[in-house]
């Protein structure tokens, strides 16, 4: 299987900023998705990376490298509206067809 | 941006009985969507590609004679969990992906909190 690795929980406080890291199986990988959950709630897509490097979009960044297998979610100025879990996905190909594997997501808190 | 609906949003059903579940893609063709399946504290676990037209392919472990899915057109599939049990209730999330040529983004359904009693 395409095993993603992500921490279980992480607590940061309001204003802050946090790192959320994702490690996966790179054989047969062609992309890495970012989606947030709030309890409850279907996921809500963040981002996307197909090459190295890092993708900014206002508050959250997403940083990939292919060649260690390594992704992670940055986010800054961080607000309470910010608490849910935060899924690390990666898409991968094989007999025809490009599937979505999961990480267990990672259950973010924000303090004041 | 591409939407996804699904219904029920909520359904609570006896032991036994069967429940279908709709989703649809208001604003898009989806030739693939995929049915998932969420339990408390739990990561999405992929249940099903349902592709129109042609068969579902199930993951292992996933019952194809319990777990109906059909995907008739290319705005809607359906899953209808036959003869549900109590361990069957659980959060279903559908989502369609986005069309072909693009960046194989997929769009979630709001979920379907199914409780068997």
């Amino acid at each position: 299987g395409q095993n993603i690795d992500q921490p279980t929980e992480m607590t940061a406080t309001e204003g802050a900023i946090v790192q959320i890291n994702c490690t996966y199986q790179t054989s047969g990988f062609n992309g890495l998705f970012w989606y947030q959950q709030h309890a409850g709630e279907a996921p809500t897509f963040l981002s996307y990376n197909v090459l190295d490097g890092l993708e900014e979009k206002g508050r959250f960044s997403s940083f990939l490298s292919r060649s260690k297998g390594y992704s992670y979610l940055l986010l800054k100025e961080l607000q309470m509206k910010d608490s849910a879990s935060y899924l690390c996905a990666g898409l991968y190909s094989g007999a025809g067809s490009y599937q979505l594997t999961f990480g267990k997501g990672t259950k973010l808190s924000v303090i004041p | 941006g591409a939407v996804v609906s699904q219904h029920p949003s909520r359904v609570i059903c006896k032991s036994g009985t069967s429940v279908k579940i709709e989703c649809r893609s208001l604003d898009f063709q989806a030739t693939t969507m995929f049915w998932y399946r969420q339990f408390p504290k739990q990561s999405l676990m992929l249940m099903a590609t349902s592709n129109e037209g042609s068969k579902a392919t199930y993951e292992q472990g996933v019952e194809k004679d319990k777990f109906l899915i059909n995907h008739a057109s290319l705005t809607l599939s359906t899953l209808t969990v036959t003869s549900a049990h109590p361990e069957d209730s659980s959060f279903y999330i559908c989502s369609a992906r986005s069309p072909p040529g693009t960046t194989y983004e997929q769009y979630f359904g709001p979920g379907t909190r199914l409780t068997v009693t």
